[in-house]
């Protein structure tokens, strides 16, 4: 159990179009969800947390109108990319912990945004 | 504050050879401790977790123990495959503000070769 679906796993835009990206929880209900960037060579960075029927909480840093989340039902986080460039190319994963005490996180496999 | 340091890496060692990758903390309280695997191209899985001091997570012949008087965690197997080699990253659960975040460590990449 608690398996997290990520898509896509990879997407291909052109700058300054807009991408999607979805988290799911497949078999719990998530409250909270995070997302996570991942840069070549180094650590995961924590982006913001998603918290189901309100708004999300944004690290420091991290531009709040550039990267949109959504997290619309307790099964289902979004993060838009809006406005892409060539920066925003990165490895992007979504986070989730079931609503149960002692259950660890589960990651999504994670999604591959090339910017062109 | 609260944050993981560990082995940064790359290391390349031969199959059967043995593996120690050091991770230290630093935290308020007594924080449950985690190793996480990633394969390429893959997200993230949990390896194995320690949720007090002294005791020790293992999984798939990786073993770690909560050393408190350390403030470490480090990830050992006695014997490498091919098929262990992936990027390990050490984390910690912190609480802040009332919500509960997971801190990484930077991660190691390990090469097994035949």
């Amino acid at each position: 159990g608690a398996v997290v679906s990520q898509h896509p796993s990879r997407v291909i835009c052109k700058s300054g179009t807009s991408v999607k990206i979805e988290c799911r929880s497949l078999d719990f209900q998530a409250t909270t969800m995070f997302w996570y960037r991942q840069f070549p060579k180094k650590s995961l960075m924590l982006m913001a947390t998603s918290n189901e029927g309100s708004k999300a909480t944004y690290e420091q840093g991290v531009e709040k109108d550039k990267f949109l989340i959504n997290h619309a039902s307790l099964t289902l986080s979004t993060l838009t990319v809006t406005s892409a460039h060539p920066e925003d190319s990165s490895f992007y994963i979504c986070s989730a912990r079931p609503d149960r005490v002692n259950y660890g996180y589960t990651f999504g496999s994670g999604t591959r945004l090339t910017v062109v | 504050g609260n944050s993981v340091t560990q082995m940064e890496g790359p290391v390349t060692l031969s199959e059967e050879a043995f593996l120690t990758i050091n991770c230290t903390y630093t935290a308020t309280g007594y924080p449950s401790l985690f190793w996480y695997v990633q394969y390429p191209g893959e997200g993230l899985q949990l390896l194995l977790k320690a949720t007090k001091a002294d005791d020790k997570g293992s999984n798939k012949g990786f073993e770690a123990t909560y050393r408190k008087e350390t403030t470490s965690f480090h990830l050992e197997k006695g014997s490498v495959q091919v098929s262990d080699s992936a990027v390990y990253f050490c984390a910690l659960i912190v609480t802040q503000g009332g919500s509960e975040k997971l801190v990484f460590g930077k991660g190691m990449k390990l090469t097994v070769n035949p």
